[in-house]
C-alpha cells in the first residue's frame, strides 16, 4: 500500500502570497488531518477532515483553510502569508474519524516565507 | 498553555542499555497516548500506545507506562540501538467521538551511541 504523499515537498513564497499544499492519504483511509511543525511551538493540529466535512479545528487564524475531496484527498490553504508561517506541515491520514485509530504521516511540505 | 510537556529536550544513551523518555500532561480529559518517533525529513511514526484504563503496553522493545495520578507517562526502550536515534513524541487524544486530534509535546531527540 502506498504511504501518504504529500506535494510539493518544498516551497518558497513571499509575504502576502497564498498557497496551496495538497495530501492524498492512504486508500481506503476517509480521515486526514493537518499539523504545523516550528521550532518554536512543536507539533500543532491545524485541522481535521472526514467524509469531507471539517470535524475537528485547531487554534489557527481564518487565514487557514481546508477541505476535502469525495476521494478523501485534502487541500489545505493560507491567504495572505506571513514569515510566521515558514513552517513544515504535515498531513496524517487514518481509517476512520473517530476511535483512536493509529495516523500515519507524510513527509510533510517544508514552506519557506521571504 | 502546553498540555502536554517532555521536559527533557534531548537524551544520550549508550548502545544496548535502555532509554528512559518522559511526558506530563495537564489535561484530565486525555484518555489515549501514543508515542511517534521522527527522523529529519520525513514524517512522525508510530511506536506505540496506550489507553488510560491501562498501566502498561508492551511492543517488543518499546513499553509505555501510564501513571494516570501523576498524569505521567514514559517510554521505555530497550535494548537501545543506534537506529533508534531520532526524536520522540509523545501525543495525547481525548474524546474518541471527536475524532482524531492529536496534542503533541515539543520532543525528545534521543542519540544512541555506539
Amino acid at each position: 500500500k502506498a504511504g501518504v504523499t504529500q506535494t510539493p515537498r518544498y516551497l518558497i513564497k513571499t509575504r502576502g502570497q497564498q498557497v496551496t499544499l495538497s495530501c492524498s492519504p492512504i486508500s481506503g483511509h476517509r480521515s486526514v488531518s493537518w499539523y504545523q511543525q516550528t521550532p518554536g511551538q512543536g507539533l500543532q493540529f491545524l485541522f481535521e477532515y472526514f467524509s469531507e466535512t471539517q470535524r475537528n479545528k485547531g487554534n489557527f487564524p481564518g487565514r487557514f483553510s481546508g477541505r476535502q475531496f469525495s476521494n478523501s484527498r485534502s487541500e489545505m490553504n493560507v491567504s495572505t502569508l506571513e514569515l510566521g508561517d515558514s513552517a513544515l506541515y504535515l498531513c496524517a491520514s487514518s481509517q476512520t474519524g473517530w476511535g483512536y485509530n493509529e495516523q500515519f504521516f507524510g513527509p510533510g511540505t517544508r514552506l519557506t516565507v521571504l | 498553555d502546553q498540555q502536554v510537556k517532555q521536559n527533557s529536550p534531548s537524551l544520550s544513551v549508550q548502545e544496548g542499555r535502555i532509554s528512559i523518555l518522559n511526558c506530563d500532561y495537564t489535561n484530565s480529559m486525555f484518555d489515549y497516548f501514543l508515542w511517534y518517533k521522527k527522523y529529519p525529513a520525513e514524517g512522525p511514526t508510530f511506536l506505540i500506545s496506550i489507553s488510560s484504563i491501562k498501566d502498561k503496553n508492551e511492543d517488543g522493545r518499546f513499553t509505555v507506562f501510564l501513571n494516570k495520578s501523576a498524569k505521567h507517562l514514559s517510554l521505555h526502550i530497550v535494548p537501545s540501538q543506534p537506529g533508534d536515534s531520532a526524536v520522540y513524541f509523545c501525543a495525547a487524544s481525548a474524546d474518541r467521538a471527536a475524532g482524531n486530534k492529536l496534542t503533541f509535546g515539543g520532543g525528545t531527540r534521543v542519540l544512541v551511541k555506539p
